[in-house]
């Protein structure tokens, strides 16, 4: 079965700083895609970054990039240079074959607030 | 623009009803995807479709139903064999259904509250 692990129900970080948010998944699909998406307060979700699990180097979206590490099984996104905007829930996702097509699952997310 | 459209954006029920949630989409996306959002959790899958005329039950189907009769529409009936409905209902829909590539695209949602 599929499953996607975040195991940081919140964090925080100083505006202008990096921050982590951490990512774990199972899978025993050979060929899957990791996603992340973010959540603001109006609850409307938006496409942050995509990584293939046969791309041999690590996504980048501007101040989104994904530490894809197949062998661990993780795709932490970190994000560069905090904004006081990047205030939201943030999910992490996977897209794989499940029986009759392709699906995709979500971990439980993790809550950012930038401090000014 | 193009996009997807839920309504309503608000819906209140009473107990032993059932309510059908409406999701368009004018992306020409083949897939389509409802989930279910609780206060402070991740999304959960309850159906989704892959091509007209055909769809799977995801990890929380029981109470719900779905059509696919057109490539555009998905509609989504909550119905009283649902025990918590009381949720926000988010529809999606993405291409390359034949790949794992395609991001999701999201409506506005809908938030549900039975009475």
């Amino acid at each position: 079965a599929q499953k996607i692990t975040q195991t940081q129900p919140g964090m925080f970080v100083q505006e202008k700083e990096a921050v982590t948010l951490d990512c774990t998944y199972d899978t025993s699909d050979p060929s899957y895609g990791l996603f992340w998406y973010k959540q603001p307060s109006s609850g409307e979700m938006i496409f942050l970054i995509y990584q293939g699990s046969y791309d041999q180097q690590n996504a980048t979206e501007g101040r989104y990039s994904l530490n894809f590490q197949k062998a661990r099984k993780s795709a932490n996104l970190v994000i560069s240079a905090s904004q006081l905007g990047d205030s939201a829930m943030y999910f992490c996702a996977m897209r794989g074959i499940n029986g009759g097509g392709f699906k995709t699952i979500f971990g439980a997310g993790t809550r950012l607030f930038v401090k000014a | 623009d193009g996009g997807i459209t839920q309504s309503p954006k608000y819906l209140f029920r009473k107990e032993g009803q059932n309510v059908t949630l409406s999701c368009e989409q004018n992306l020409n996306h083949d897939a389509m995807y409802w989930y279910r959002q609780d206060p402070g959790q991740g999304l959960r899958l309850i159906y989704y479709s892959q091509i007209v005329n055909d769809f799977q039950k995801g990890d929380i189907a029981e109470g719900y139903s779905v059509s696919r009769e057109k490539k555009e529409s998905f509609p989504l009936t909550v119905t009283s064999a649902q025990k918590n409905p009381t949720a926000f209902y988010l529809c999606a829909s993405s291409t390359g259904y034949l790949a794992n590539t395609g991001e999701l695209f999201f409506g506005e949602g809908s938030r549900l509250t039975v009475l």
